[in-house]
């Protein structure tokens, strides 16, 4: 039973673009939403995350949005670049910090020169 | 302040023998989580620790498995009579305290042969 479902898989733009990558969720006992990013060979580095008291919520180029009653959230990079290139990964816990995360099965991102 | 360091990178076992996988948290940090992640897969939750207690096992296989943080030295993730299944990428993510970001180490590749 998948609880964190994302959606696309995979998704390829152009620099400059505005990828965006949608999490939805069934539990609504979550209360904390990261976003992952991961480089090949490495671990996963928290971006941002949002807490369910907030709609929005923005950090340099990325910008978590929230739907508390539509269950989703989604991430939005602003003017990618090549460099942004990566796997991105939702996660969502109960516990309102980074116990027991359950992780979305992940958006490979390429952004093309 | 050195991140979340885990070793070996890369580790080969034959089907039946042992797999040690270590993981030192960041300074500071008394929190622990194992996960797992296989090929084209998110992060799955494994466990949880605290110095010398295991807060959360409710990811771990029931055998084979085992893991301990204890008090002097870094957490251990045992994998006894590995198979062929246990290959995967295992990270260690550390948090000074419940309800905080966690902050995940490089990972172990686990390749059993």
């Amino acid at each position: 039973q998948q609880q964190v479902k994302q959606s696309p898989q995979s998704l390829i733009v152009q620099k400059g673009g505005i990828p965006i990558i949608n999490c939805a969720y069934e539990n609504t006992a979550f209360d904390y939403f990261p976003w992952y990013q991961q480089f090949p060979g490495k671990g996963p580095a928290l971006l941002i995350a949002i807490r369910p008291d907030v709609s929005e919520k923005k950090e340099g180029r990325f910008t978590i949005s929230f739907n508390k009653s539509a269950k989703q959230f989604s991430l939005h990079i602003m003017d990618s670049q090549p460099g942004d290139s990566a796997t991105y990964f939702c996660a969502a816990s109960t516990q309102g910090g980074s116990e027991k995360l359950v992780f979305g099965k992940g958006t490979k991102l390429t952004v093309n020169p | 302040n050195a991140g979340v360091m885990q070793n070996p990178r890369h580790l080969v076992r034959r089907r039946g023998q042992e797999a040690r996988l270590r993981c030192s948290p960041m300074k500071g940090h008394s929190h622990v989580y194992w996960y797992r992640q296989l090929p084209e897969e998110g992060l799955k939750f494994m466990v949880y620790l605290q110095k010398e207690n295991i807060i959360d096992e409710s990811g771990m296989p029931k055998e084979r498995f085992s893991a301990e943080f204890p008090k002097e030295g870094p957490s251990i993730l045992r994998i006894q009579q590995v198979v062929r299944g246990d290959s995967a990428a295992y990270f260690c993510a550390s948090s000074p305290k419940k309800g905080t970001e966690a902050f995940f180490g490089q990972g172990t590749r686990l390749t059993v042969v």
